[in-house]
């Protein structure tokens, strides 16, 4: 079974700074993974995906990269600002199989 | 539609009774998903079709826990005898041809049995 872990569980940061969130997994075979963002109460929100045989994605202030060698994606945010304060989760998965999330990173963003 | 609606948004229950919980998927996308959210955990699996097929359904916690997609579009999941265990929030998730690609989520239906 794929275990994925997420670290920090929380994060505080002022607003301005970079920031990283981290993604491990179990399972080397995985064949995408994506990242997303939960707002208290919300469904989840695609923020990316990252596709087995790419090493990494871009959306506007975003960046996630994936190394399945070592079982790590993160989850790059530059110049945070307060409307990123949400709960960011990443799945990993199989082709034709299940996909498997982390407990989640909960991020702060202080004005 | 413009993206996955469930329905209800809100579900609340008495112990011992049957739900039925609804998920419309993204128009045209084959692959549906449904997981289980509890509080300050990620989304637990707990099933997935490919078209009307319920290609694993390996995550469904007991004989309780049933889902159908009789037509490859809409899915319900039914619960029979509600236990005080079965409160969370049951997300439903769509993507367009399986688990190569993106998913998107509907903003779930929270399910509370007293």
């Amino acid at each position: 079974k794929q275990e994925v872990t997420q670290i920090p569980a929380a994060l505080s940061v002022p607003e301005g700074e970079n920031l990283v969130l981290n993604c491990s997994f179990t399972d080397s075979a995985i064949y995408n993974l994506q990242w997303f963002r939960q707002d208290p109460g919300k469904g989840l929100t695609s923020l990316l995906l990252i596709q087995s045989s790419q090493r990494e994605q871009t959306s506007g202030r975003l960046n996630a990269s994936l190394d399945k060698s070592s079982g790590r994606s993160t989850l790059y945010i530059a110049a945070s600002q307060p409307g990123d304060s949400a709960t960011y989760l990443c799945a990993g998965g199989r082709a034709g199989n299940q996909f498997y999330f982390g407990t989640g990173t909960s991020l702060t963003v202080i004005p | 539609g413009a993206g996955v609606s469930q329905t209800p948004s809100n579900k609340v229950t008495e112990k011992g009774k049957y739900v039925e919980l609804r998920c419309d998927p993204i128009s045209g996308h084959t692959a549906l998903y449904w997981y289980r959210q509890s509080l300050g955990q990620g989304p637990e699996f707990l099933i997935y079709f490919q078209g009307t097929g319920a290609a694993d359904d390996s995550g469904l916690p007991n004989d309780r826990f049933f889902a159908v997609r009789p037509e490859g579009s809409v899915s319900t999941l039914k619960i029979q005898r509600t236990e005080r265990g079965d409160s969370a929030v049951y997300l439903c998730a769509s993507s367009a041809s399986g688990t190569a690609n993106e998913q998107f989520f509907g903003p779930g239906t929270r399910l509370t049995v007293l």
